[in-house]
C-alpha cells in the first residue's frame, strides 16, 4: 500500500472548520483513501473513505485532488470533541482482507 | 445493533504468562482483524481471520496466534508475555463478504494489557 505523509500536529479553533491534509503521491489506481480518527485510549473510529470523488457524510468531507496525489479532510464546525489524532490510510479495497498500515497521524487539537 | 465488543477492557498479567483476549464482531460481520498499539504509537496489525482461517499475517511472533469461530468471534492468545507485549489490543471486523461493499474495518474499544 502507499506510503501518506500528513503534518503531526495541527489546531483548529472551536466551531471553525479543521482542515486536515495528506500527501499520499505513491497511490496507485486501485487504491483508496481513508480517514479514521482516534480519541485518547479508544478505539479508532471509521470517518469516511473515497477513490477519487469527492465524498461527503455526516461526520466530514474528503476532498480527493485530481490527480489523487494527495487530499484533504473537511471536520466543517469543530467541536472540542474532535480533538484526536487523525489518520489517513491508503489501501486496496479488493476484498481480499488488506490490512490497515497506520502512519504517525495528525493530532488536532481543538480549542475554545 | 451493538458495535464490535472486547473482553475483557482491562487486565495485568506477570511475564512469562499466557493471555486470552476475546472479540464479537459487529452484527453482519464475518472478518476479525487484531492490532497492537503500544502507548503512544499508532496500531500494528498482527493478523486477521476469515472463514475460521488465519488469512493475513504482520510482523509478530508465533507467540502470537489466534483462533476464530463459527459465529464469527475471536480470540488472540500471547504465550510468554514480555514486557514489550503491553499494549492497547485492537479487535476490528468487516462486513460479511456477500453484503460488502467496501473493506471498511470497524474497530472495537480495545483490552488494555498491562505484563509487569
Amino acid at each position: 500500500d502507499a506510503k501518506t505523509t500528513q503534518p503531526p500536529s495541527m489546531d483548529c479553533a472551536e466551531g471553525r472548520a479543521a482542515n486536515l491534509p495528506c500527501n499520499h503521491s505513491t497511490i496507485s489506481g486501485n487504491e483508496y483513501v481513508y480517514w479514521y480518527r482516534q480519541i485518547h485510549s479508544q478505539g479508532p473510529q471509521y470517518i469516511i473513505h473515497g477513490l477519487k470523488n469527492n465524498e461527503t457524510n455526516e461526520m466530514a468531507s474528503l476532498i480527493i485532488t485530481e490527480d489523487r496525489k494527495s487530499s484533504t479532510l473537511i471536520l466543517p464546525h469543530a467541536t472540542l470533541r474532535d480533538t484526536a489524532v487523525y489518520y489517513c490510510i491508503v489501501r486496496a479495497d479488493n476484498n481480499a482482507g488488506n490490512m490497515l498500515t497506520f502512519g504517525g497521524g495528525t493530532r488536532l487539537m481543538v480549542k475554545p | 445493533d451493538a458495535g464490535v465488543t472486547q473482553s475483557p477492557t482491562h487486565l495485568i498479567k506477570t511475564r512469562g504468562q499466557q493471555v486470552t483476549l476475546r472479540c464479537s464482531p459487529k452484527s453482519g460481520h464475518d472478518t476479525v482483524s487484531w492490532y497492537q498499539q503500544a502507548l503512544g504509537q499508532e496500531p500494528q496489525f498482527i493478523f486477521q481471520y476469515y472463514e475460521e482461517e488465519e488469512r493475513q499475517r504482520g510482523n509478530f511472533p508465533d507467540r502470537f496466534s489466534g483462533h476464530q469461530f463459527p459465529n464469527y468471534s475471536s480470540e488472540l492468545n500471547v504465550n510468554a508475555l514480555l514486557l514489550g507485549d503491553s499494549a492497547l489490543y485492537l479487535c476490528a471486523s468487516t462486513p460479511l463478504l456477500d453484503a460488502r461493499t467496501t473493506d471498511t474495518q470497524y474497530f472495537g474499544p480495545g483490552t488494555r494489557l498491562t505484563v509487569l
